[in-house]
């Protein structure tokens, strides 16, 4: 596709529902990543995949975050039993490939997550 | 814990003036990146610097790189309302790392 994309745009849900939200990387990025971001603040980082590597989850806040990504293309983060402070943007990025070095992300829309 | 330390947190000027945002870290940097993005969007990649002192210039923006690959500054020129957003530098060493960002306000 032409950039990353995410769904909903927008989410409102009840405190203890689960949630999901997906993204869609740009065809052929090999990395993608999820953010956090609270009401003008900056990026927190979540979970991170690249290939068929085992994914890095240094970053999700508890063991109610979960996240996939299948056929190494669309990614579904997952969040159970969700509590008012889950509310957020949650933001998903792609790039093409890990270097280490000029790791440069192009990032969705992002999610508005709203927990009453 | 990497951290990298964006200032000034906000920035509210007129148009025509000139600002200059920076983005601190104990830590060194294989490259560094800087973003803007406005509300209800996602970051936008405005430039990645990689080598130490190193200067780019994105028309009325310049950016430049510490020579130790610590630190880096972003400068607008006779900035305009159009340059209003969140500005958000990131830190890459193996994972990206983001600072909390800038918040620019430039009013007519």
């Amino acid at each position: 596709g032409a950039g990353v994309s995410q769904s909903p745009s927008n989410k409102v849900t009840e405190k203890g529902k689960d949630v999901e939200l997906r993204c869609d990387p740009i065809s052929g990025h090999t990395a993608l990543y999820w953010y956090r971001q609270s009401l003008g603040q900056g990026l927190e980082f979540l979970i991170y995949f690249q290939g068929n590597s085992a994914p890095d989850k240094s970053g999700l806040p508890s063991d109610r975050f979960s996240a996939e990504r299948t056929g190494g293309s669309v990614s579904t983060l997952t969040i159970q039993r969700t509590q008012q402070e889950d509310s957020a943007v949650y933001l998903c990025a792609s790039s093409l490939l890990w270097t280490g070095g000029n790791n440069e992300q192009f990032f969705g829309p992002g999610t508005r997550l709203t927990v009453l | 814990t990497q951290l990298l330390e964006q200032s000034p947190q906000f920035l509210s000027i007129q148009e025509g003036e000139n600002l200059t945002v920076y983005c601190n870290s104990s830590s060194v940097f294989s490259s560094l990146q800087w973003y803007r993005q406005e509300p209800g969007e996602g970051p936008v990649l405005l430039v990645t610097v990689v080598t130490g002192g190193e200067v780019k210039k994105l028309k009325r923006l310049t950016f430049q790189f510490g020579d130790a690959r610590k630190d880096s500054s972003l400068h607008i020129t006779a900035a305009q309302p159009g340059d209003t957003g969140l500005y958000l530098c990131g830190g890459s060493q193996g994972n990206l790392i983001f600072g909390k960002g800038t918040k620019l306000s430039v009013k007519p």
